[in-house]
């Protein structure tokens, strides 16, 4: 497709399950950013892939987060033992050369009840 | 963690008021751009703004970009409720990590 598409688009689960979240990248982008968003608010970092390097995870807020990114295109974001605090908006975007501007998605609205 | 400061955070206004949007940081950044999101969707690009002092408009925005590359800011010109949204900025920090900080947001509702 033309744009990053992510899917779910809304994921309810019990606290406690393991979720994926699922990222399509516009074809060609090299780099890859997932981050949260709480209602209203600005977004947070979580993770950052970029070609075949060693992905930046410095923003994952625990162990409990991890994501990864098969053959340099479809990103997976795993959030294991859902917690109430996980519930979010998660954003992933792709960029082509360094420093080009963002392409989002629409997101995967998460509840943990 | 490279923060930048949105002001405000909220803001209600009548169409036909113009309004001021700022963008504060203690860092130094690469480029700073400007996005919009509204409800149910991703940020989507405004504008990218490179050198220092720099100036662009985008029919009735206005953007800056300030000397030592810190902060910026934007005025919107006779707002109308189609820009309602949510306002981020992003500094891009390029000689590490590659990385975009974004803003806390500023929540714009334009009343007609």
């Amino acid at each position: 497709g033309a744009g990053v598409s992510q899917s779910p688009s809304n994921k309810v689960t019990e606290k406690g399950k393991d979720v994926e979240l699922r990222c399509d990248p516009i074809s060609g982008h090299t780099a890859l950013y997932w981050y949260r968003q709480s209602l209203g608010q600005g977004l947070e970092f979580l993770i950052y892939f970029q070609g075949n390097s060693a992905p930046d995870k410095s923003g994952l807020p625990s162990d409990r987060f991890s994501a990864e990114r098969t053959g340099g295109s479809v990103s997976t974001l795993t959030i294991q033992r859902t917690q109430q605090e996980d519930s979010a908006v998660y954003l992933c975007a792709s960029r082509g050369v360094t420093g080009s501007p963002l392409h989002f998605g629409n997101g995967t609205r998460l509840t943990v009840t | 963690t490279q923060l930048l400061e949105q002001s405000p955070q909220f803001l209600s206004i009548q169409e036909g008021e113009n309004l001021t949007v700022y963008c504060n940081s203690s860092s130094v950044f690469s480029s700073l751009q400007w996005y919009r999101q509204e409800p149910g969707e991703g940020p989507v690009l405004l504008v990218t703004v490179v050198t220092g002092g720099e100036v662009k408009k985008l029919k009735r925005l206005t953007f800056q970009f300030g000397d030592a590359r810190k902060d910026s800011s934007l005025h919107i010109t006779a707002a109308q409720p189609g820009d309602t949204g949510l306002y981020l900025c992003a500094g891009f920090e390029g000689t590490t990590g590659n990385q975009f900080y974004f803003g806390t947001g500023t929540s714009l509702t334009v009343i007609p």
